[in-house]
């Protein structure tokens, strides 16, 4: 079964640090380029990052720019998001998600569950 | 940075009704960057149209998109009662990678 776990979520102070975790299975991790996306309690969905599937390629959302550094290390099938200087507004479920292309056609189609992040004093 | 706007914000409809869900560009895009999503409650995004048109692995037929440039629709042809969920349109745009719409909230009548 093809499944992506979050991890890493929690209570965290404004200022704080804080790393998530993404286990991936069922699939070749290796292959595949991967993105976080998150969304606030109430709210839509907001992309945040991207990494190749060689890691030769990262894009993040200007919302997180210079804050959070996405990573991953397909030996251990893993996908990691480092989160520095946080803020109230980073408050939000997590969520990895599986990068597809096909020809010219790009989509997530394989997501997680979520991990829960809440910066507050 | 392209915007997507989702109409309208919440769809009133009862089980056996006909949906259709809009979702405009602010400009062009390729619809081989255009995909629609289902969220439920406390549940991940769940992917059902990529491509504009092409429906997911496992997605019933009674969902379908279609459009192109600037408007895309999502239409459900006979609602069933787990259609009803949060829907949102995506666009896939190089260094800023995916932009979202939204939302359209579909409740039942």
């Amino acid at each position: 079964e093809v499944q992506l776990v979050e991890s890493g979520g929690g209570l965290v102070q404004p200022g704080g640090s804080l790393r998530l975790s993404c286990a991936a299975s069922g699939f070749t991790f290796s292959t595949y380029s991967m993105n976080w996306v998150r969304q606030a309690p109430g709210k839509g969905l907001e992309w945040v990052s991207y990494i190749s599937s060689g890691s030769s390629t990262i894009y993040y959302a200007d919302s997180v720019k210079g804050r959070f550094t996405i990573s991953r290390d397909n030996a251990k099938n893993s996908l990691y998001l480092q989160m520095k200087s946080l803020r109230a507004e980073d408050t939000a479920v997590y969520y990895c998600a599986r990068d597809t292309k096909e020809w010219l056609v790009y989509y997530m189609d394989v997501w997680g569950k979520g991990t829960t992040v809440t910066v507050s004093s | 940075e392209i915007v997507l706007t989702q109409s309208p914000g919440t769809l009133s409809l009862s089980p056996g009704e006909r949906a259709t869900l809009s979702c405009r560009a602010s400009q062009s895009v390729s619809s081989s960057y255009l995909a629609w999503y289902q969220q439920k409650p406390g549940q991940a995004p769940r992917l059902l149209i990529y491509g504009a048109s092409s429906r997911a692995t496992g997605i019933p037929d009674r969902f379908s998109g279609s459009g192109s440039g600037t408007d895309f629709t999502l239409t459900i042809s006979r609602l069933e009662p787990e259609d009803f969920a949060v829907y949102y349109c995506q666009q896939y745009g190089s260094s800023t990678r995916y932009t979202f719409g939204q939302g359209t909230k579909l409740e039942i009548k």
